[in-house]
Parts: C-alpha cells; sequence; structure tokens
C-alpha cells in the first residue's frame, strides 16, 4: 500500500515568512496529491491539490509542486499569516488517500 | 458547495452499548464516503470505503463486525460502533467524494464526531 512519509512535524516562523512543507509517497500509481488544514477540533479543509499530469499549481499564496520521478510533493505558502497557523496534512492516492502525520505550523506576529 | 454534515458531534456512551453516526453530503451526490479515525495530536487512519448499494471495503485491521457500515443512498453513510469499549473513544470523521465529473478525486470532510466511551 501507499505511504506517506511528511516533513516537518512542526514549523515555527514569523508573520510574512514563507513555509514549506514536504512530502514523499512509495506508490507510483498514486496520480491525486491534496492538501488539508486542520485547525483544532475542526475537519480537515482542502487547500489545494494537484493531479500527477500538472508539476506546479498556485493559489494566491498557496502553492504546490510535484516531482512524480522523485515521488515527492511540497507545500508552499508565502507572506504567512497568524491565522495561516493550523496542522496541515498532505495526502497521496487515487481510489483511496493516505495521509502524512501532519505538520504543525506556528506563525507569530 | 461541497458540504459535508456529520450527526451527532458529541456523544458519550456506556461501555457495550452501540453508536450509531451519520454522515450527509448536503449538496452533492456521493457515491463513495469514507470513515476514518483520528487519535489526538495524530493523522487521519483510513477505516473503510462505503460504497453506495453496495458492501464497505474494510481497511487491514478494521474489525467489520465491530464498525458496522451503511451506504444506503446517495447522500447517507452510517457508521455504527457496536458494543463500544474505552478504546474505541475517538474523533471519527467522514468524507465524501463528489461524483461529478472532473472532481471525482476531491474528499470533502465532515465536522467530525466525538466519541467518549466510559
Amino acid at each position: 500500500g501507499e505511504n506517506v512519509e511528511q516533513h516537518p512535524s512542526t514549523l515555527s516562523v514569523q508573520e510574512g515568512d514563507s513555509a514549506v512543507i514536504k512530502c514523499t509517497y512509495s506508490d507510483s500509481a498514486s496520480n491525486y496529491f491534496p492538501w488539508y488544514k486542520q485547525e483544532l477540533g475542526k475537519r480537515p479543509q482542502l487547500i489545494i491539490d494537484i493531479r500527477s499530469n500538472v508539476g506546479e499549481k498556485k493559489d494566491q499564496r498557496i502553492a504546490v509542486t510535484l516531482n512524480k520521478t522523485a515521488k515527492h510533493f511540497s507545500l508552499h505558502i508565502t507572506e504567512t499569516q497568524p491565522e495561516d497557523s493550523a496542522v496541515y496534512f498532505c495526502a497521496a492516492g487515487y481510489s483511496t488517500l493516505t495521509f502524512g502525520k501532519g505538520t504543525m505550523l506556528l506563525v507569530s506576529p | 458547495g461541497a458540504v459535508v454534515s456529520q450527526h451527532p458531534s458529541r456523544v458519550i456512551c456506556k461501555s457495550g452499548t452501540s453508536v450509531k453516526i451519520e454522515c450527509r453530503s448536503l449538496d452533492f451526490q456521493a457515491t463513495t464516503m469514507f470513515w476514518y479515525r483520528q487519535f489526538p495530536k495524530q493523522s487521519l487512519m483510513l477505516m473503510a470505503t462505503s460504497n453506495e448499494g453496495s458492501k464497505a471495503t474494510y481497511e487491514q485491521g478494521v474489525e467489520k463486525d465491530k464498525f458496522l457500515i451503511n451506504h444506503a443512498s446517495l447522500t447517507l453513510s452510517t457508521l455504527t460502533v457496536t458494543s463500544a469499549h474505552p478504546e474505541d473513544s475517538s474523533f471519527y470523521i467522514c468524507s465524501a467524494r463528489e461524483d461529478s465529473r472532473g472532481r471525482r478525486d476531491t474528499q470533502y470532510f465532515g465536522p467530525g464526531t466525538r466519541l467518549t466511551v466510559l
């Protein structure tokens, strides 16, 4: 089955800095790579996703890159704000998703 | 659009009782729904895939007789935790995958159900 590794487990940045979270996956059949943001006690919210026929996707301050050859994908958040503080999960799969262990992002004012 | 509801949000029950959790896609059809379990400060672990009109597909290590799943319509899946024990206490989250063309990979999550078994 799929195995997803996510790093770092925690990330502290100053407001305005950029944040990068990286994930690797094992199953070359995976073709869908979403990123979710989860605030404490709340549901995971899809923030961006990418499919295997695309190498990069951007939505305002958020971007995701995918390297299928190396089996890794990354989330980039620019101009971070305190409200970006949350746990971020990457996932990989096709019919089902396997989630990474999460990254707790803390943005300090 | 793509709203998923879950009920109840919180339940406390005695050991040995059964608890039913409902997951509904409110504004879209979902042939496929998923049930996850999340322990505090941990990731989402897929328990089973719920398929409308057919049997659920359980992940390895998940007891199908303990976690009963029914997906009777295109907008409703239920998870019943039978004979619950304290170790079943957890945060259970469902997700629904929209059937419409072009978005079939995307999963939208419900708000979760906090189960506490005394």
